[in-house]
């Protein structure tokens, strides 16, 4: 199956500082891409969608200026922490989907850890 | 609103035994509906999905699922299951909300083997 790949898968940070994620699509090209959270022993929650050369569009709740997504092509979406705090340490999760096709293809996550 | 329950936060089998894991949905629309895997610290994997046609999807790793319309579930199944197996699985349904294609989680159940 297509591949979605995320880096780093761990990354620890004091807190005011900001940290990028990166999410690629190595063998396909995303035409949408989705960034979830998922707090320990729970589910992943949606935080906001990215569409190539578009404004993400945020879940409701989530703030857009904490929480910058960038998907300056059909490869590769980012997502920076900015301003981190110890409360935004979690796992998160990326996707991706592909042209004309409805399966999500996921990365392997990134855990922040905040300090 | 649509939502994805999944009754059993926790289930413990043994190995061998057979399993089955619940999710019942709530979309106004024919679902789009999947079950994944999460193993520690670790992305989804998809274990199989329903779109259209058959109700009893088959998928990886000896995993199948019966979508049933009247009691808006999709329970996964599987006759024995393999120590491997442990893991965290979710099910979700593919929903369209405010025009986009997004996935809902429900909370996940964690699957314990006992030897």
């Amino acid at each position: 199956g297509a591949v979605v790949s995320q880096h780093p898968s761990r990354v620890i940070c004091k807190s005011g500082t900001s940290v990028k994620i990166e999410c690629r699509s190595l063998d396909f090209q995303a035409t949408t891409m989705f960034w979830y959270r998922q707090f320990p022993k729970q589910s992943l929650m949606l935080m906001a969608t990215s569409n190539e050369g578009s404004k993400a569009t945020y879940e409701q709740g989530v703030e857009k200026d904490k929480f910058l997504i960038n998907h300056a092509s059909l490869t590769l979406s980012t997502l920076t922490v900015t301003s981190a705090h110890p409360e935004d340490s979690s796992f998160y999760i990326c996707s991706a989907r592909g042209r004309g096709t409805g399966e999500l293809f996921f990365g392997e996550g990134s855990r922040l850890t905040v300090l | 609103a649509q939502s994805v329950t999944q009754p059993d936060i926790h289930i413990t089998v043994s190995e061998g035994a057979s399993l089955e894991l619940r999710c019942n949905y709530s979309y106004g629309a024919t679902p789009y509906l999947f079950w994944y895997v999460q193993s520690p610290g670790q992305g989804l994997q998809l274990l199989l999905k329903y779109f259209s046609g058959d109700t009893l999807v088959q998928g990886i790793k000896g995993f199948e699922a019966e979508f049933k319309r009247s009691q808006s579930s999709f329970n996964l199944r599987k006759p024995s299951v393999h120590w491997s197996d442990a893991a965290e699985y979710f099910c979700a349904v593919g929903a369209l909300i405010q025009g986009a294609q997004k996935l809902v989680f429900g909370q996940g159940t964690r699957l314990t083997i006992n030897p």
